[in-house]
């Protein structure tokens, strides 16, 4: 069955970076884009931008540009979220989701962005 | 951005009794390949988005019939023909023709 698997919980400085990877299982890694979705304490779901993991032609939400770097290692199968300039508004859950459809969703990670 | 704003965003419902969202989209979800790419997801406590119908009106596989989805163009529905204890959560719509919006949330709980 398919399986996204992402990276444990993260705490960081303001000012820091942080990557997150995601891990694809039990389907044809090249078959399916990844996107990423944030999720602040208590808040609603934000589309971050998504990665083609056959060319890593990448496409990020205007609100992140600057910020966010998504690469992926096919050897792997396994895609990363990296973002940078951390702030405390950064603090959120971050998911990675497949498909234009986003017919299947990682477990979540925890960033947590504190001094 | 594509806008899609969702009512009521708070649903009291009474256990075994229907439950009704809307989404509303500031433009129509029509893609130039003839698809409307609206899904809907629920979000139970502690738990990851799970989608429970894509392009308006399919359900997922392993999604409980008393779900269906309906709509076209702007406006659309998600309906709960009787709710279940295990149904308690948030529920998003999300469209993907115009990049990829999603609705406020609408929590549903049980009076």
């Amino acid at each position: 069955q398919v399986q996204l698997v992402q990276s444990g919980a993260e705490v960081k400085e303001p000012g820091a970076s942080v990557k997150v990877s995601c891990k694809a299982s039990g389907y044809t890694f090249s078959d399916s884009y990844i996107h990423w979705v944030r999720q602040a304490p208590g808040q609603g779901l934000e589309w971050m931008g998504w990665i083609n993991p056959v060319n890593a032609d990448t496409t990020y939400a205007q609100s992140f540009q600057g910020r966010v770097t998504m690469t992926r290692d096919t050897s792997i199968t396994t895609t990363y979220m990296e973002l940078s300039r951390l702030r405390s508004d950064d603090t959120a859950v971050y998911y990675c989701a497949r498909t234009r459809g986003f017919d299947s969703w990682g477990q979540g990670t925890l960033v947590t962005v504190s001094s | 951005d594509v806008v899609m704003t969702q009512s009521p965003l708070s649903l009291p419902v009474t256990l075994g009794q229907p439950a009704s969202i809307s989404c509303r989209s500031s433009q129509s979800l029509v893609y130039s390949d003839g698809n409307t790419y609206l899904h809907w997801f629920q979000q139970r406590p502690g738990q990851s988005p799970r989608r429970l119908i894509y392009e308006v009106s399919n359900r997922d596989s392993g999604v409980p019939d008393r779900f269906s989805g309906s709509g076209s163009g702007t406006d659309f529905t998600l309906k709960i023909t009787r709710v279940e204890a295990e149904d308690v959560g948030v529920y998003y719509c999300m469209q993907g023709t115009h990049w990829w919006t999603f609705g406020q949330g609408t929590k549903v709980e049980i009076k």
